[in-house]
């Protein structure tokens, strides 16, 4: 069974630029999490969709983060403009059921804003 | 509202000994599951042990198990034999759940405990 994907694997911009991730999660998985895992903390959800729709956007900074999964498989999640506090690893996960409870995750992107 | 505390920001063994991970929580909920999970430093989180906390018998996975003290809120990770591919990062966590076990809302995660095992 293939994991979940996430691609690039590392960025680095300057600030007030923009920048994308990709997910895509593990087949039949309707239930799909992007989390924020800053350095020494532990991960943050930042929203979680079941299939194509949003569950919980609550932790979201919705002036410069937006995320889609518009046919309910693969996800990406965008910041614009990016802030130096942004510098994180952005992890995806995704599981069978919308209970909450993450069992697979993918490698993470490692964002660093200059 | 639910919190997680690791109290240990670094814990080391020798390989094949024992060694036990702290963990506290808070939560309104009157039931609720509790996590451990594992990210080595490839990055990839692994899931390595669920506790229901209506369930009085600890979880045991092969040589990970769990002390699970519900007046005390304490969750603490105990990993027997220790091997170097158990060196990682360690989260807590905690998600609440309904009287039937659904569960629901958002995992809440502790700060982690850095796990290092030397030969």
């Amino acid at each position: 069974e293939a994991g979940v994907a996430q691609s690039p694997r590392y960025k680095i911009i300057e600030k007030r630029q923009s920048v994308a991730f990709w997910c895509n999660p593990i087949s039949g998985h309707a239930t799909l999490y992007w989390y924020q895992q800053i350095l020494g903390q532990g991960p943050k959800l930042l929203i979680q969709f079941q299939n194509n729709g949003v569950v919980d956007d609550s932790q979201l900074p919705k002036d410069r983060f937006s995320a889609e999964r518009l046919k309910g498989v693969d996800s990406t999640l965008k910041i614009q403009p990016a802030k130096l506090e942004d510098s994180a690893v952005y992890l995806c996960a995704s599981s069978l059921e919308p209970s909450g409870q993450v069992k697979f995750f993918g490698p993470g992107t490692r964002l660093t804003v200059l | 509202a639910q919190t997680v505390t690791q109290s240990q920001p670094e814990m080391s063994v020798q390989e094949a000994e024992t060694v036990t991970l702290s963990c506290t929580y808070d939560t309104s909920e009157n039931n609720y599951y509790l996590f451990w999970y594992k990210q080595p430093p490839s990055r990839q989180m692994i899931l390595v042990i669920r506790q229901e906390a209506y369930k009085q018998q600890n979880a045991t996975e092969n040589r990970f198990s769990v002390n699970f003290q519900k007046a005390a809120k304490s969750f603490s990770l105990k990993i027997s034999d220790s091997q170097l591919g158990d060196t990682a990062m360690y989260f807590c966590a905690s998600l609440g759940a309904d009287a039937g076990g659904t569960s629901y809302g958002k995992l809440t995660f502790g700060q982690g405990t850095i796990l290092t095992v030397h030969p």
